[in-house]
């Protein structure tokens, strides 16, 4: 089946630092999303991508769909201690349908005060 | 109550017990799934229901039936679990057509003894 590699496993990094990770995949994804989940609860979306090449800004996080749409990057800018938690990729093969996501393994970010 | 709902929060069973997951969403979207997510995999999807036909299925084991009565709810009916079945159980919706994103509820803690 289809897998996603995100990369890094796990973050350490001091408040207020720039924070970068990616996924990368065999197969081409036409939507790719990025979630955040907070111990206890279930992903929260951040940012959704929709043509590759696109590039999609929330408040401090920006998120690209690369242009192959094999990959993308989740950058967190200027770290606070409420962006801990756990980042998670996802692509769904057929845009705007009722398709499941397959998801990245997830990046765990812990903020160093 | 607002965005996706989940009960019961936490569910300890025994392996011959029947029991049922409930989900519920309010942001009239015509489309819902369920994931598993257990420790250090990533979210593995089971089923999908577009408007209120199953449409995928995973190869889920028979031990887990799902039931979609309309587009606002969904079960995960649970029969003769596995202690290997123990996870977090998610459900999220989308709308089928407007990008399709999907909102999470806060998943049903699940522990099979």
């Amino acid at each position: 089946g289809q897998q996603l590699n995100q990369s890094p496993q796990s973050m350490f990094i001091q408040e207020g630092e720039d924070v970068s990770m990616n996924c990368t995949s065999s197969s081409i994804f036409n939507t790719w999303l990025w979630y955040k989940q907070d111990p206890g609860e279930g992903p929260v979306l951040l940012i959704a991508l929709y043509k590759a090449g696109e590039l999609t800004s929330n408040g401090r996080l920006t998120a690209q769909f690369g242009i192959t749409r094999k990959d993308s990057f989740l950058n967190i800018s200027a770290s606070i201690p409420s962006d801990v938690g756990i980042y998670f990729c996802a692509g769904q093969r057929i845009g705007g349908g009722a398709d499941g996501l397959t998801f990245g393994k997830g990046t765990h970010l812990i903020i160093q005060p | 109550e607002t965005g996706v709902t989940q009960t019961p929060r936490h569910l300890v069973m025994g392996m011959t017990n029947k029991k049922s997951l409930k989900c519920e969403q309010h942001l009239g979207h015509n489309a819902m799934y369920w994931y598993k997510q257990s420790a250090k995999k990533p979210l593995e999807l089971m089923f999908v229901y577009s408007l209120e036909e199953r449409v995928e299925n995973n190869s889920v084991p028979s031990r887990f039936s799902p039931e979609c009565p309309n587009s606002s709810h969904l079960f995960l009916h649970l029969h003769t679990l596995q202690p290997e079945d123990s996870a977090l159980y998610l459900c999220a919706s989308s709308q089928v057509g407007q990008g399709n994103e999907q909102f999470f509820g806060p998943g049903t803690r699940l522990t099979v003894l």
